[in-house]
C-alpha cells in the first residue's frame, strides 16, 4: 500500500521554467490538497481538490494551477517558475468525511528556482 | 497573521524525561486540533487529535491538553524516546471548512540519550 505518491522528488529549474508536480494516492479519498513548506513558515494551502472535478485556492495560490486528474491523481503546475517558489511541495489527501482533519501526506518535492 | 502559532523553534530533552510542546491559536471558531511530526525527507504524520469540545485526549505516551479560554494546546511526550526527535506541527481545523488545516511553523525536538 503505497499511500500518497509524489513524483519528482527532487528538480532544480531555472527561472521562467515550467514543470508540474505529479500526486497520486490509492486510499480512495475523495479530497486531496497541495502544501508547500518554508523555514520559519510552517505549511501553507496552495490549492485543494474536495472531490473528483472540484478544485479551489488556498492561502497562497498565486504562481501556481492544478488539475484534478481523476479521483487517484492531483497535479499542481507551475508555468513560470520564480526563486521564490524554491521550496518543499506536499501532497496530501483525506475522506471528506473524516472533519477531524486528518491527511495522509506524500514524501515531498524539493524544488530550487535559480 | 499567524492564526496557528508555535512559539519555540526548537526544545531539547533529555531521554526518559518530559516533553511539551506549545500551540497557540487566535481563531476561536477551529472544530479540532492536531500534532503531525515529520523526520527529515519524510512527509509529516498525523499523531494525536482533540476535538475542541474537549480539553485532554491520550494516546500512549502522548497527550494534547486544550485551554480554550487561553486558546491554548500542549503536546506531552512521556517519557521520551531518541526516536521521537522530529519537528513537531501543530494543525487547527474548521469542519464547515473541510479539512484545509492551518499549520504552525513547527518545534524541532531533540531527546539526548
Amino acid at each position: 500500500n503505497a499511500g500518497v505518491t509524489q513524483t519528482p522528488k527532487f528538480q532544480v529549474l531555472k527561472t521562467g521554467q515550467s514543470m508540474t508536480l505529479q500526486c497520486a494516492q490509492d486510499m480512495n479519498h475523495n479530497s486531496m490538497y497541495w502544501y508547500r513548506q518554508d523555514p520559519g513558515m510552517g505549511l501553507r494551502l496552495i490549492y485543494y481538490s474536495a472531490s473528483e472535478g472540484t478544485t479551489d485556492k488556498g492561502e497562497v495560490p498565486n504562481g501556481y494551477n492544478v488539475s484534478r486528474l481523476n479521483k487517484r491523481e492531483f497535479s499542481l503546475r507551475l508555468e513560470s517558475a520564480a526563486p521564490s517558489q524554491t521550496s518543499v511541495y506536499f501532497c496530501a489527501s483525506s475522506e471528506l468525511q473524516a472533519n477531524t482533519g486528518e491527511l495522509f501526506f506524500g514524501e515531498g518535492s524539493r524544488l530550487t528556482v535559480l | 497573521d499567524q492564526q496557528v502559532k508555535q512559539n519555540s523553534p526548537s526544545l531539547s530533552v533529555q531521554e526518559g524525561r518530559i516533553s511539551i510542546l506549545n500551540c497557540d491559536y487566535t481563531n476561536s471558531m477551529f472544530d479540532y486540533f492536531l500534532w503531525y511530526k515529520k523526520y527529515p525527507a519524510e512527509g509529516p504524520t498525523f499523531l494525536i487529535s482533540i476535538s475542541s469540545i474537549k480539553d485532554k485526549n491520550e494516546d500512549g505516551r502522548f497527550t494534547v491538553f486544550l485551554n480554550k479560554s487561553a486558546k491554548h494546546l500542549s503536546l506531552h511526550i512521556v517519557p521520551s524516546q531518541p526516536g521521537d526527535s522530529a519537528v513537531y506541527f501543530c494543525a487547527a481545523n474548521r469542519v464547515e471548512y473541510g479539512n484545509k488545516l492551518v499549520f504552525g511553523a513547527g518545534t524541532i525536538l531533540r531527546v539526548k540519550s
